[in-house]
């Protein structure tokens, strides 16, 4: 069976760093992707990573261990716009088949 | 370049009624995904397509929902008849690659 475990609700403070953490297991792996998702709004994409270690792109960081079965997501500088829900999802022996985690929902404060 | 038009954005019916749901990928996409997503949830799988083919249906249930993607280009999901346990968000995707989705904005579907 597939299944992605992430934290239901996190709650961070405006320009601090927040750490989002996902585990999966999934027969077979391709990659693991993050998105991001505004309420009542679309997913977007922020990343994909497909082999071990840590992605950055811009204020947003991705991590991966295959071996493990875990990655996070890393969030600096904090802005008030980055309250969303985010999504972990992973594509298993299927390249084109993406199974999503329930999402954590982010809070930011002033 | 255009995203993916999702259509209708809303929709209120009552239970037993059909619906249908409405899809244009991004163009040169071949792959379109329907998904359903929950309050709280992550999108569900549903159907997708590799061009005009359904090549992962596993999760539709088949009862009442159909789906067609007859040229390989805009789609369409239908619910016939409609159950309250549908009322969620409709989600459709398209992709040229495996890397990366691209989501329309879904149709909200509320079953009274």
């Amino acid at each position: 069976g597939q299944n992605i475990d992430q934290p239901t609700e996190m709650t961070a403070t405006e320009g601090a760093i927040v750490q989002i953490n996902c585990t999966y297991q999934t027969s077979g792996f391709n990659g693991l992707f993050w998105y991001q998702q505004h309420a009542g709004e679309a997913p977007t994409f922020l990343s994909y990573n497909v082999l071990d270690g840590l992605e950055e792109k811009g204020r947003f960081s991705s991590f991966l261990s295959r071996s493990k079965g875990y990655s996070y997501l890393l969030l600096k500088e904090l802005q008030m716009k980055d309250s969303a829900s985010y999504l972990c999802a992973v594509t298993g022996s299927s390249a084109s088949k993406i199974i999503f985690g329930s999402g954590t929902r982010l809070s930011i404060r002033p | 370049e255009a995203g993916v038009v999702q259509s209708p954005r809303y929709k209120i019916i009552e239970k037993k009624q059909p619906v249908a749901f409405w899809c244009n990928p991004i163009s040169g996409h071949n792959t379109l995904y329907w998904y359903r997503q929950n309050l709280g949830q992550g999108p569900e799988l549903l159907i997708r397509y590799e061009n005009e083919e359904a090549v992962d249906d596993s999760q539709l249930p088949k009862d009442r929902f159909s789906a067609e993607r007859l040229k390989g280009v805009d789609s369409t999901l239908k619910i016939q008849p409609a159950e309250l346990g549908d009322s969620a968000v409709y989600l459709c995707a398209s992709s040229r690659d495996v890397n990366e989705q691209f989501f329309g904005p879904g149709t909200r579907l509320t079953v009274l």
